[in-house]
């Protein structure tokens, strides 16, 4: 079946740690997304990724960073820059400009310990 | 910038009842709105996708319409079941742009 895979579904990091989110998908979308979401608050963009070798910053882009050297694969590391980074972070993908809508993995939740 | 605002923020319903969740937005200028499911610690479930140039959208007991002249979309779900409580979320693809806009989402709850 086509879909989003994130992984780990759980993740915790240390303060100063560096920590890598996986999001792979075999929809042969060209675009991917990360998306931040804490309660109470929506969805906020982190990244996104039109074609391979190339991303965008999002609204909330700092202390975060991103590779597109695959088009099914879009990591994001949540690094020692990020001061609040306990939050829960979907992936999305759409072909381009979201014309058939967008396409939601299952989650990582990330907890600072 | 787009702003998306859902109301009402929770929900409480018996089961069996017709319900309408409501989704409003600033800028008309749309690509197209994306109806989604959440359930608790789990991802996004895509429900139904309004192109702008479409009134609505049908999906078994799930209906939903656009209004784009008006900012609205409303979430209209039949014969309501336990198994439909869950956070629905409002999200708006804007003209020429790859951003889907959020609002806070609504919490249903159905009640056997």
């Amino acid at each position: 079946d086509g879909g989003i895979t994130q992984s780990p579904k759980y993740l915790f990091r240390k303060e100063g740690q560096n920590v890598t989110l996986s999001c792979e998908q075999n929809l042969n979308h060209d675009a991917m997304y990360w998306y931040r979401q804490d309660p109470g608050q929506g969805l906020r963009l982190i990244y996104y990724s039109q074609i391979v070798n190339d991303f965008q910053k999002g609204d909330i882009a700092e202390g975060y960073s991103v590779s597109r050297e695959k088009k099914e694969s879009f990591p994001l590391t949540v690094t020692s820059a990020q001061k609040n980074p306990t939050a829960f972070y979907l992936c999305a993908s759409s072909i381009t400009q979201g014309l058939y809508g967008y396409t939601f993995g299952s989650g990582t939740r990330l907890t600072v310990v | 910038k787009q702003e998306v605002t859902q109301i009402p923020a929770a929900l409480s319903v018996p089961e069996g009842e017709n319900l309408v969740l409501n989704c409003s937005f600033t800028d008309s200028a749309i690509y197209n709105l994306q109806w989604f499911r959440q359930d608790p610690g789990k991802g996004l479930t895509s429900l139904l996708l309004i192109q702008s140039s479409q009134r609505e959208q049908t999906s078994g007991r799930l209906n939903a319409s656009l209004d784009k002249s008006s900012g609205r979309s409303t979430l209209y779900i039949a014969a309501s079941q336990p198994g439909d409580s869950a956070t629905y979320l409002c999200a708006v693809g804007g003209a020429g742009s790859y951003q889907l806009t959020f609002g806070k989402g609504t919490k249903l709850s159905v009640i056997p």
